[in-house]
């Protein structure tokens, strides 16, 4: 079965570090997305992208937060410098254009 | 008003009945609406997905639309302690664009 898969799978860091989260969408699969979920705020869309190009990052803090998609393989989340506020387990999915989206297991993110 | 709402719960249901959950959107152009099952401490995993007005039957699971009233619903037929989970309503706005609900967790007791 294809998956997307998700690095790392947890991380834990200090206020203030630079975080690198990355994804690898499952191949094929031309759009993909970052959501972020809390208990209090549930499952929050962050950015999205097609085809590689940004579509959408309105859901992401501009000042610290930053998504790319080097290549059709790797798309990053960045945080820098990170906060206690961003503590969230962070997921990204990815499906063909249109069609339903699937979920990586997800980076839990502890900012102390 | 959210986008996608959803009651929290838990609804406690007995296994072997129907568990009913439901979901209500507000975007009239809303096409598309998808349900995902999450276990705790695990990623959504797509359950069912719905796009025409009507029932839409897999296994146990049936969705149901009505875009007139902006309301989508997923029955789970004979319930079982397995699908005590948190269910996510999704409605895609736009071509691309995701809205979740927060989840209604169900408890199947048994």
């Amino acid at each position: 079965d294809a998956r997307v898969t998700q690095t790392p799978r947890h991380k834990v860091t200090e206020m203030g570090q630079e975080v690198t989260m990355r994804c690898q969408p499952i191949l094929g699969h031309n759009t993909v997305f970052w959501y972020r979920q809390t208990m209090m705020q549930g499952l929050e869309l962050l950015a999205y992208f097609r085809n590689r190009a940004p579509l959408d990052d309105s859901g992401m803090p501009k000042d610290r937060f930053s998504a790319e998609m080097p290549d059709a393989t790797l798309a990053t989340l960045k945080i820098q410098p990170s906060e206690p506020r961003d503590s969230a387990v962070y997921f990204c999915a990815s499906g063909p254009a249109g069609q339903p989206q699937h979920f990586g297991d997800g980076t839990r993110l502890s900012i102390l | 008003q959210k986008e996608v709402e959803q009651n929290s719960g838990p609804l406690s249901v007995p296994e072997g009945a129907i568990a009913s959950l439901n979901c209500t959107y507000s975007d009239r152009g809303s096409q598309s609406f998808f349900w995902y099952r999450q276990y705790s401490g695990k990623s959504p995993e797509l359950i069912m997905f719905i796009y025409s007005n009507g029932d839409k039957e897999d296994g146990r699971f049936t969705a149901q639309l009505n875009k007139a009233s902006q309301y989508v619903s997923l029955l789970i037929r004979d319930s079982q302690p397995s699908d005590s989970a948190t269910y996510l309503c999704a409605v895609r706005v736009g071509t691309y664009k995701y809205i979740f609900g927060t989840g209604t967790r169900l408890k199947v007791l048994a």
